[in-house]
């Protein structure tokens, strides 16, 4: 299994300008997360899908950051427009998911680190 | 609500001494509890698990026990490596999957 797939794998971009990170979670695995790490906040929740549909959004910073799942195998975390308070390396993750009562450990991707100048 | 609390880092050790990583949680019901480690310039990968009270989570000389009287699932190895420089975190996952991560531990083990 290829694991958690992101792209791009690094990404530059000026300040006003639309971003979009990609993540094909593994093949069989119905949740995906998408996190936000940084030094001064450590890794944060944006929001997660169970069998496609977003669950919780709470975390999403505000309305310029969306997410979507349109299939079971591709997700997009969208920022338009960006700032440099936005740089930080994003990281989606995927699980099995919720089964019988069983919480499964999540399998990260290696992340996309964005740089917003 | 669900939280968990690891100790500040960094933790600086020479090779070989024992290690000791604190975390405690704060849940409403019974947690599924997991460490997490993550190298520089990666994700973070799975180091152990337990998924009630009493058991114990072991990998690669790794160990921690799920305690439900004090609330904790501290990481512990007993000769550490170099290569096991990392930052380690401690999660909890509740209702529906969704995992509540502690804010990380930086390990430095010296030669």
């Amino acid at each position: 299994d290829a694991g958690v797939i992101q792209s791009p794998r690094h990404e530059v971009t000026e300040m006003g300008q639309e971003v979009t990170l990609r993540c094909k979670p593994i093949s069989g695995h119905n949740s995906l997360f998408w996190y936000r790490q940084t030094m001064m906040r450590g890794l944060e929740l944006l929001i997660y899908f169970n069998n496609n549909v977003p669950i919780d959004d709470s975390g999403m910073p505000e309305d310029r950051f969306s997410a979507k799942m349109p299939n079971a195998s591709f997700s997009t975390l969208k920022i338009q427009p960006s700032e440099p308070r936005d740089s930080a390396v994003y990281f989606c993750a995927s699980s099995p998911g919720l089964a019988g009562g069983r919480n499964y450990e999540q399998y990260f991707g290696p992340g996309t680190r964005l740089t917003v100048t | 609500g669900n939280s968990v609390t690891q100790m500040e880092g960094p933790v600086t050790l020479s090779e070989e001494a024992f290690l000791t990583i604190n975390c405690t949680y704060t849940a409403t019901g019974y947690p599924s509890l997991f460490w997490y480690v993550q190298y520089p310039g990666e994700g973070l990968q799975l180091l152990l698990k337990a998924t009630k009270a009493d058991d114990k989570g072991s990998n690669k000389g790794f160990e921690a026990t799920y305690r439900k009287e004090t609330t904790s699932f501290h990481l512990e190895k007993g000769s550490v490596q170099v290569s096991d420089s990392a930052v380690y975190f401690c999660a909890l996952s509740y209702n529906f999957n969704k995992f509540y991560f502690g804010s990380g531990t930086k390990l430095n083990v010296k030669p």
